[in-house]
């Protein structure tokens, strides 16, 4: 059964920079699934950041492409989010999530993280 | 992007009650439609992919149907482990993916 689970600071300070991890456990990372991030706000709803595949491809969120880094680590077999320039509206669960190569569906989501921005 | 609305924002209903809810794509997404459902304290979680093929493990009671821009999600008998949020998805020339705003389910 595939498992992620996300890892980071659950507060971080306006202008600075998030990074998160998520491991996956009971797959390969090199599968051949794109490996995602998503968060959720009261105010933006479920919003897509950004996805990774093995090989490195990127394809990020238009809205937050000038301050999204998604990286994968396959030796760990895992993945990662940076986000930058940090404001109050960055405040959000953060998922990170999975779909098959070939469809446009996420079957599997990590059980979130809490990110807040605040001084 | 495409930006996808849902209606009901909320509703209340019993068990055994039929629910629709309605999912409206602002452009042509063919059948690139997802359903997910959500409760509180939980990650979303698939319901519906495709605009009407049911994930595994999901009850029948569960359907989706439409194309082009409007799409409906079913309950054909409401179960009290039911009662959560859902959530349509466009995935037409994706990426981007975006979501809709969600519709809540709670008991009348």
């Amino acid at each position: 059964q595939v498992q992620l689970q996300e890892s980071g600071p659950g507060l971080v300070r306006p202008s600075g920079t998030l990074s998160l991890t998520c491991v996956v456990s009971g797959l390969s990372i090199s599968s051949g699934n794109w490996w995602s991030w998503v968060r959720q706000s009261p105010s933006q709803g479920l919003e897509w950041i950004g996805e990774i595949y093995h090989t490195g491809s990127t394809n990020y969120n238009t809205s937050l492409k000038s301050r999204v880094t998604i990286t994968v680590d396959k030796s760990k077999n895992q993945f990662s989010l940076r986000l930058t320039s940090l404001t109050a509206a960055d405040t959000a669960m953060y998922y990170c999530v999975t779909r098959p190569f070939i469809h446009y569906y996420f079957d599997q989501w990590g059980q979130g993280t809490l990110v807040t921005v605040s001084s | 992007d495409i930006q996808m609305t849902q209606s009901p924002s909320s509703l209340s209903a019993s068990v055994g009650d039929r629910v629709t809810i309605t999912c409206r794509a602002s452009q042509n997404v063919r059948t690139f439609l997802n359903w997910y459902q959500q409760k509180p304290g939980q990650a979303p979680n698939l319901l519906i992919f495709g605009a009407s093929s049911l994930q595994s493990g999901v009850p029948s009671r569960f359907s989706g149907s439409g194309s082009g821009t409007d799409f409906t999600l079913t309950i054909s008998s409401l179960q009290p482990e039911d009662f959560a949020t859902y959530y349509c998805q466009q995935s037409f020339n994706a990426p981007p993916f975006t979501f809709g705003p969600g519709t809540k389910v709670d008991l009348k």
